[in-house]
């Protein structure tokens, strides 16, 4: 089974350009979580999805759009890079609403110059 | 929402050896939560621990909760090389629906 996917792993932007980070899962897993983990700060919510068509903010949304497309999939927009958005970004999965037992992507390695 | 913090930020220990790390919160939690992170990879979930519950075991890990101090250790017994990586300890709130992690705890176990 794949899991949780991720496109791409790595990914360099120059500021100000947009960008959209895509994960899926086949687990038919309800609640879907973007993360960015930055040296030091540990894993940081953005956004979450706790079932197909809702979305909510997390500890850090700002500069970052969400969309629920399906029950499978998950993506993160930035619609103007900046350097702080510098980060690895982890999407994870969960049949729990309350994301007990997460199952996390790979990640995305994304450099803004 | 509250963070773990994970004590301590690193370890370094030998094959065979036992490791234990650490983690304290401020508030009243629903569960927590141990994942391990590999270099280079994504978090994997490796054990749960509810608010009622005092330990727990799988396999090699052991996992305490003490409520009363707001604190839960993970120990890893009789450690491998591939052990080898960063643990985080998770925090689930009571009344909320989001986990919230800590810094992490860097393992390195030496052949």
């Amino acid at each position: 089974n794949a899991g949780v996917t991720q496109t791409p792993k790595f990914q360099v932007l120059k500021t100000g350009q947009s960008m959209t980070l895509q994960c899926a899962q086949d687990m038919n897993h309800n609640s879907m979580y973007w993360y960015r983990q930055d040296p030091g700060m540990g894993l940081r919510l953005i956004y979450y999805s706790a079932s197909e068509g809702t979305t909510d903010k997390g500890e850090v949304p700002n500069g970052y759009n969400v969309s629920r497309l399906n029950k499978r999939e998950f993506s993160l927009r930035l619609e103007s890079a900046a350097p702080s958005q510098t980060s690895v970004y982890f999407c994870a999965s969960s049949s729990d609403p309350k994301g007990e037992k997460l199952f996390f992507g790979s990640g995305t390695q994304l450099s803004v110059l | 929402s509250q963070q773990g913090e994970e004590d301590p930020q690193a370890l370094s220990i030998q094959e065979g050896e036992n490791a234990t790390m650490n983690c304290s919160y401020k508030t009243s939690i629903n569960n927590l939560q141990w994942y391990r992170q590999n270099s280079g990879r994504g978090l994997v979930h490796l054990i749960l621990i509810r608010s009622n519950e005092r330990e727990k075991h799988s396999g090699r890990l052991r996992v305490t909760l003490d409520t009363s101090k707001k604190s839960s250790s993970l120990l890893i017994t009789a450690s491998r090389a591939a052990d080898t990586a960063s643990y985080f300890c998770a925090i689930m709130n009571s009344g909320y629906s989001t986990l919230t992690f800590g810094k992490g705890t860097m393992l390195l176990v030496s052949p």
